[in-house]
């Protein structure tokens, strides 16, 4: 099993210019969430599913949006990217968003918006 | 103020040595995790724990809920445990993550 995987692992973007960072897992995992990492804080919350076709917003989900269309993937998309976007980008899944099950993470995306 | 605070933020040891790291959280949770992100790598879960202590190789996680307080112990450390650790809470009223900072640790031969 790959686990949870990322594609890209890097991309530099213009700002303005639009991009899709797709995850993918092969443990048939209800829940996949998108999280970015930025230098000296905790990993935040953008969007989240609990199933194929559902999507909800996070902490911050302001100029992502996200879409689960098969329940394997889960894709998030900047429409137009802004240098605040800079960041490196975590998915993960689980099989349920109780405290029972552990998240399984991705390698990340390191993106950066100039 | 952070709901997930992480000491020390930085921690330096050699070879051998025992290490502790401490989490402390103000909300009420679900379960702890203990994560570890290696340089230029991905996340992978240590632990998770509600209660009491964990135990796995060199690695010991405790939690105290009363004191809502966990430990990260990591006994004999090693070069190659080098890395971040990140302690993280499910809320207990949001089923949310939460994650703290993180601790860089560098363990020297």
């Amino acid at each position: 099993n790959a686990g949870v995987t990322q594609t890209p692992k890097f991309r530099v973007l213009k700002t303005g210019q639009s991009m899709t960072l797709l995850c993918a897992q092969d443990m048939n995992h209800e829940y996949m969430y998108w999280y970015r990492q930025d230098p000296g804080m905790g990993l935040r919350l953008i969007h989240y599913s609990v199933g194929e076709g559902t999507t909800a917003k996070g902490e911050v989900p302001d100029g992502y949006n996200v879409s689960r269309l098969k329940k394997q993937n889960f894709l998030l998309g900047l429409e137009s990217a802004a240098p605040s976007q800079t960041s490196v980008y975590f998915c993960a899944s689980s099989r349920s968003g109780t405290g029972r099950y552990e998240q399984y993470f991705g390698p990340g995306t390191r993106l950066t918006v100039t | 103020k952070n709901e997930v605070e992480q000491s020390p933020q930085n921690l330096t040891a050699q070879e051998g040595e025992f290490i502790t790291i401490n989490c402390s959280y103000s909300v009420g949770i679900s379960a702890l995790h203990w994560l570890q992100q290696h340089p230029g790598g991905g996340i992978v879960s240590l632990f998770m724990l509600s209660s009491g202590k964990k135990k796995h190789g060199r690695l010991i996680a405790t939690i105290n809920i009363q004191e809502k307080h966990s430990s990260l112990h990591i006994t004999a450390s090693h070069p190659r445990d080098s890395a971040v650790y990140i302690c993280a809470v499910r809320s207990g009223a949001t089923n949310k993550l939460i994650f703290g900072t993180g601790t860089l640790l560098a363990v020297q031969p």
